[in-house]
């Protein structure tokens, strides 16, 4: 059975400030996707990284894919009010997972302006 | 273009009865899956549809069913409900090709009493 985690589970900080969570798993994933979600509001998808080693940059946060494919980062420069939400990890294993993302826990992210 | 969408937004059910909720996926994706998320248990995989066939199922009791026409509409399905069904139900579309991301609708929240 797979094992996901996220990490930290909340963080609360102050506009202006950088942060970074992790993703990480006991298995290796074929990608890795990272999604947002806004209270009341589904997930929406904010990259996709597939290539180990692999980072992605979409304006102030930076995306990382570990060398061993079995984690990933999502760094935040200068969070602002609007970067609040709950961050999603999902993997992918490949193979017949089409169709099915599982997801962490998630990072809930608070930032105060 | 449009997204994907949900109906209802909001649903309260009573114990023992069944909820159909619908998803209309964005055109041209043939891929839909359902998701469960709650507070507890977070994001968790109901069942994927592509092309009217089920592909993937998750760990949920046989109450929970669901089915797709062939214009890639999709359906989801609880029988008897119970409280601890309470939850967002979400529905995501895919072009279904590798390490394409997934379009989430806004959800639809159920309220069992």
């Amino acid at each position: 059975t797979q094992l996901l985690e996220q990490s930290p589970q909340f963080l609360s900080i102050q506009e202006g400030e950088n942060l970074t969570v992790y993703c990480n798993s006991s298995s290796v994933f074929s990608s890795l996707q990272w999604y947002r979600q806004e209270p009341g509001e589904g997930p929406v998808l904010l990259v996709t990284v597939v290539t180990g080693g692999e980072v992605k940059k979409l304006k102030r946060l930076t995306f990382q894919f570990g060398d061993a494919r079995k984690d990933s980062s999502l760094h935040i420069t200068a969070a602002q009010p609007g970067d609040t939400g709950l961050y999603l990890c999902a993997p992918r294993a490949g193979g017949t997972s089409y169709g099915k993302l599982t997801f962490g826990q998630g990072t809930i992210l608070t930032v105060h302006p | 273009k449009a997204g994907v969408t949900q109906t209802p937004r909001y649903l309260i059910k009573t114990r023992g009865q069944q909820v159909t909720l619908s998803c209309s996926p964005i055109s041209g994706h043939r891929s839909v899956s359902w998701y469960q998320q709650t507070p507890g248990q977070g994001l968790q995989f109901l069942f994927e549809y592509f092309s009217e066939t089920q592909r993937n199922k998750g760990n949920f009791p046989g109450r929970f069913s669901g089915r797709q026409f062939s214009n890639s509409r999709s359906e989801m399905n609880v029988s008897t409900l119970e409280l601890g069904d309470s939850a967002l139900y979400l529905c995501a579309s895919s072009f279904a090709t590798p390490n394409y991301g997934y379009t989430f609708g806004s959800g639809t929240r159920l309220t069992v009493v």
